[in-house]
């Protein structure tokens, strides 16, 4: 079964420290992983994806298939980065179709 | 603009009454999709359709009905709506098999069934 887990619904840490939203999943083929974010009052948008191997907004997230997790990463929290962050899974390039994970709100105190 | 639109923005209705969201995207995409956001913050498909065809429907009531006059454009009406409704409804689309399958999202429908 294609599933994605993301074990804190809520993370909270102080301006300055480092942030790891935790992903996993469970698919059997070579999934598309993504991580989408959601600020306060706009909409669901695409941070990162694991085929372009990217950092955004000083976020990365490594693909580990041996451990199937794709957790986000940034080394220094900033007060805008507090936001709900979905990680997705894509098992289907005909359909395109996303299965998401219950999403982590992180809260970045000053 | 180029994006993807959703109307209204806001739905409060009462039980048992019918009512349709409607989504448009300019981005040229041939995909589109129904997501819907409860209570939580779990997102979970409900529909898609690829240039007017249905392609994915996820076990939704048949109090659903998505419909789709072109690939530009994919609505959602709902019969007899009940309390558990009560949601915010995301449409999104995209072109899929492209080497990626970056969804891009509406604003959203926060529909409030009393």
């Amino acid at each position: 079964a294609q599933r994605v887990t993301q074990p804190e619904k809520l993370l909270s840490v102080f301006k300055g420290a480092p942030v790891e939203l935790k992903c996993n999943y469970s698919y059997s083929g070579s999934p598309e992983l993504f991580w989408y974010v959601q600020y306060s009052r706009q909409r669901l948008q695409l941070l990162l994806r694991h085929i372009s191997r990217e950092s955004i907004k000083g976020f990365t997230a490594d693909l580990n298939k041996g451990e199937t997790s794709f957790h986000l990463k940034k080394p220094f929290a900033q007060e805008e980065d507090s936001a709900m962050y979905y990680c997705a899974l894509s098992g289907s390039s005909n359909t395109g179709k996303l299965i998401f994970g219950q999403g982590t709100t992180l809260q970045v105190k000053p | 603009d180029t994006a993807v639109s959703q109307t209204p923005k806001y739905l409060v209705t009462q039980m048992g009454n019918d009512k349709s969201i409607k989504c448009e995207q300019n981005l040229g995409h041939d995909t589109m999709y129904w997501y819907k956001q409860d209570s939580k913050k779990f997102l979970k498909i409900m529909f898609s359709y690829n240039n007017k065809e249905l392609i994915i429907n996820e076990t939704v009531p048949n109090r659903f009905s998505p419909k789709s006059p072109d690939k530009a454009h994919l609505n959602l009406h709902i019969n007899s709506l009940e309390l558990g409704d009560s949601a915010v409804y995301f449409c999104a689309s995209t072109t899929p098999g492209l080497g990626y399958n970056e969804q891009f999202f509406g604003p959203g429908t926060r529909l409030t069934v009393l």
